[in-house]
């Protein structure tokens, strides 16, 4: 069975602490790894997309990577506004779910000034 | 600007009623998706249209009905036979394709309350 699941639930950061979001799947062949930020009553925003292992892509003080089983988000010297939910989705080749995004359940993250 | 706009934002159902959220979509996407967002839950399918007057039920359908007469719009109705229907609705669209480059484009949600 396809699945999704983010590490940890929710993250506390001092400002300018950086750290990384994880998030581990299992899919019938990988076709994208999305991730999306989301703020509180609002719809997720989209991110990045990561297609292949050992694809980045940077924007601001987020990078995100992606490897065989796993993807990172890396959040650099966060800021206050960073505060939000970050959800990782997957899209599978084939197989069950057809073709629709696997969502993971989130990581809620809040930097403190 | 192209997007996707959902209303009303908030809205209230009385027991025993039927109410529906709308989806509207300028994006010419040929996939609509509703998803229901709980707390500690992540987003669960509800249903899905990938072409117009035709859809799918996704893993939570049970108490929920969706038409698709235009290609911009998918309402979906919360029906009387929904037992727990308080939660945060999303409405999404996307290409179809076997790489879509950006994922699903999201709505601004729907916060739908029993009283």
């Amino acid at each position: 069975e396809d699945q999704v699941t983010q590490s940890p639930e929710a993250l506390r950061l001092q400002e300018g602490e950086s750290s990384s979001l994880n998030c581990s799947y299992t899919v019938s062949g990988l076709r994208g790894l999305f991730w999306y930020r989301q703020d509180p009553g609002k719809g997720p925003e989209f991110l990045f997309t990561l297609y292949s292992a050992g694809e980045e892509k940077e924007k601001e003080r987020l990078k995100a990577t992606l490897t065989k089983k796993e993807s990172f988000l890396h959040i650099t010297a966060p800021k206050p506004e960073d505060s939000a939910t970050y959800l990782c989705a997957v899209q599978a080749g084939y197989g069950g779910s057809q073709g629709n995004l696997i969502f993971g359940k989130g990581t809620k993250l809040s930097v403190k000034p | 600007d192209g997007g996707i706009t959902q209303s009303p934002k908030y809205l209230f159902r009385k027991e025993g009623q039927n109410v529906t959220l709308s989806c509207e979509q300028n994006l010419n996407h040929d996939a609509m998706y509703w998803y229901r967002q709980d707390p500690g839950q992540g987003l669960r399918l509800i249903y899905y249209s990938q072409i117009v007057n035709d859809f799918q039920k996704g893993d939570i359908a049970e108490g929920y009905s969706v038409s698709r007469e235009k290609k911009e719009s998918f309402p979906l109705t919360v029906t009387s036979a929904q037992k727990n229907p308080t939660a945060f609705y999303l409405c999404a669209s996307s290409i179809v394709s076997e790489t879509p480059a950006y994922g699903y484009t999201f709505g601004s949600g729907t916060r739908l309350t029993v009283v």
